[in-house]
């Protein structure tokens, strides 16, 4: 398996535009979830997805924040407009959910963000 | 609410043993996960407690005692490529589930 794919691998943009990050899960994984890490807040969860449905968005920091799963191999985050305190690495990971909560989440390699 | 904390940095020399510990503070605590995150690089899963006692996998082992909210990371033989940052992350039922990461904690392994 190829594990989590992510695009792009880096993005540098100037404040206001509009800025999509792109995530596709590990085939056959259920869940799917956005983090974001800086220095300063560490890793942060943004929303999760489980069977394409976004189940906890309180962690997208503001409305210019959204993101969708159309299907089980796709997810887009995007930011508009962005702003130069947006930039930050963004990690996608999948995972397979279960009736335990013994469940490994596995990371993309991430989008490191600049907004200039 | 839901906290974690674990020392910022440890430092440690070729061949040492070193602990990191996590303590946390959450309701309907569930299990204490770790992850090992290299300069650049993306999380990746190291390991899971969800009962107390310790969980051994090769050189990594990890603890967990639920009455002292309370658990740790032992990295024994370390080499220099075990120099990378280690978050504690606890996962609840009460928060659906999902994972809330430490801050975690940057070792730099020595010759």
């Amino acid at each position: 398996d190829a594990g989590v794919i992510q695009s792009p691998r880096h993005e540098v943009t100037e404040m206001g535009q509009e800025v999509t990050l792109r995530c596709k899960p590990i085939s056959g994984h259920n869940s799917l979830f956005w983090y974001r890490q800086t220095m300063m807040r560490g890793l942060e969860l943004l929303i999760y997805f489980n069977n394409n449905v976004p189940i906890d968005d309180s962690g997208m920091p503001e409305d210019r924040f959204s993101a969708k799963m159309p299907n089980a191999s796709f997810s887009t985050l995007k930011i508009q407009p962005s702003e130069p305190r947006d930039s930050a690495v963004y990690f996608c990971a999948s995972s397979l959910k279960g009736p335990s909560y013994q469940e490994t989440q596995y990371f993309g390699p991430g989008t490191r963000l600049l907004v200039l | 609410g839901q906290s974690l904390e674990q020392p910022s940095e440890v430092t440690a020399v070729e061949g040492a043993i070193v602990q990191i510990n996590c303590t946390y503070q959450t309701s309907g605590f569930y299990g204490l996960s770790w992850y090992q995150q290299h300069d650049g690089g993306a999380p990746t899963f190291l390991s899971y407690n969800a009962l107390d006692g310790l969980e051994e996998t090769g050189r990594f082992s990890s603890f967990l005692s639920r009455s002292d909210s309370y658990g740790y990371l032992l990295l024994q033989e370390l080499q220099m490529k075990d120099s990378a940052s280690y978050f504690c992350a606890v996962r609840s039922y009460n928060q659906g589930g999902k994972l809330i990461f430490g801050q975690g904690t940057e070792l730099s392994v020595k010759p």
